[in-house]
């Protein structure tokens, strides 16, 4: 089993929707977790980061993490087709070491 | 803003032959990550270095060996290189009392032939 599980995709959403990527991990001493942003051939961009329960907002972007069902989800709101790309779930377990799930491919269809 | 900065870019290499990759940090951070991406993958995480020292150590093979300088660059070598080594190398680096959130440089992409 994978440290952290993604769902690979493709998922599709049309433009102005709601995009739900979700994200388990394995290790119940996970401490932090985050959200990266990959285009193909490029490198992963930072979107958000978490580690407190609940839900934390930045613009049109919302993370959600629950510890006790070892889970975290990324929404996105009003999304635009420049929002196509890779999603990464990545997920600090001890120390600095990190792992990452497979990726969500995200498209927006305008 | 300053951002990671990692040299070179591409880099193509016979079988066998050996390769260094360069990995400048944004200014401050203590900490230093190297991953592997090969296609349609994950990134892999390989080894970090805090205070110039190795920190963690991950799915790093022992023809690879890495260092973090005085300076705090790093660098990654990596000896008798193999077809299966053709990847993107990703540095990141991070600020050790934050929550890790790490930035990743632009990527070396090898070619091994």
């Amino acid at each position: 089993q994978k440290e952290v599980e993604q769902n690979s995709g493709p998922l599709s959403v049309p433009e102005g929707a709601i995009a739900s990527l979700n994200c388990t991990y394995s290790d119940r001493g996970s401490q932090s977790f985050f959200w990266y942003r990959q285009y193909s051939g490029k490198s992963p961009e930072l979107i958000m980061f978490i580690y407190s329960n609940g839900d934390k907002e930045d613009g049109r972007f919302t993370a959600q993490l629950n510890k006790a069902s070892q889970y975290v989800s990324l929404l996105i709101r009003d999304s635009q087709p420049s929002d196509s790309a890779t999603y990464l779930c990545a997920v600090n377990i001890y120390g600095n070491q990190f792992y990452f799930g497979t990726g969500t491919s995200l498209t927006v269809i305008p | 803003a300053a951002g990671v900065i990692q040299s070179p870019r591409h880099l193509i290499k016979e079988k066998r032959e050996t390769a260094t990759l360069k990995c400048y940090p944004i200014p401050r951070h203590d900490t230093v990550y190297w991953y592997q991406q090969g296609p349609g993958q994950d990134p892999q995480f390989l080894i970090s270095f805090y205070e110039k020292m190795q920190s963690d150590k991950g799915s790093i093979p022992d023809r690879f060996s890495a260092q973090q300088f005085s300076d705090y660059h790093s660098e990654l070598n990596m000896s008798s290189l193999e077809l299966g080594d053709s990847a993107l190398y990703f540095c990141a680096s991070s600020l050790a009392r934050g929550v890790g959130e790490q930035y990743f440089g632009p990527g070396t992409r090898l070619t091994v032939t």
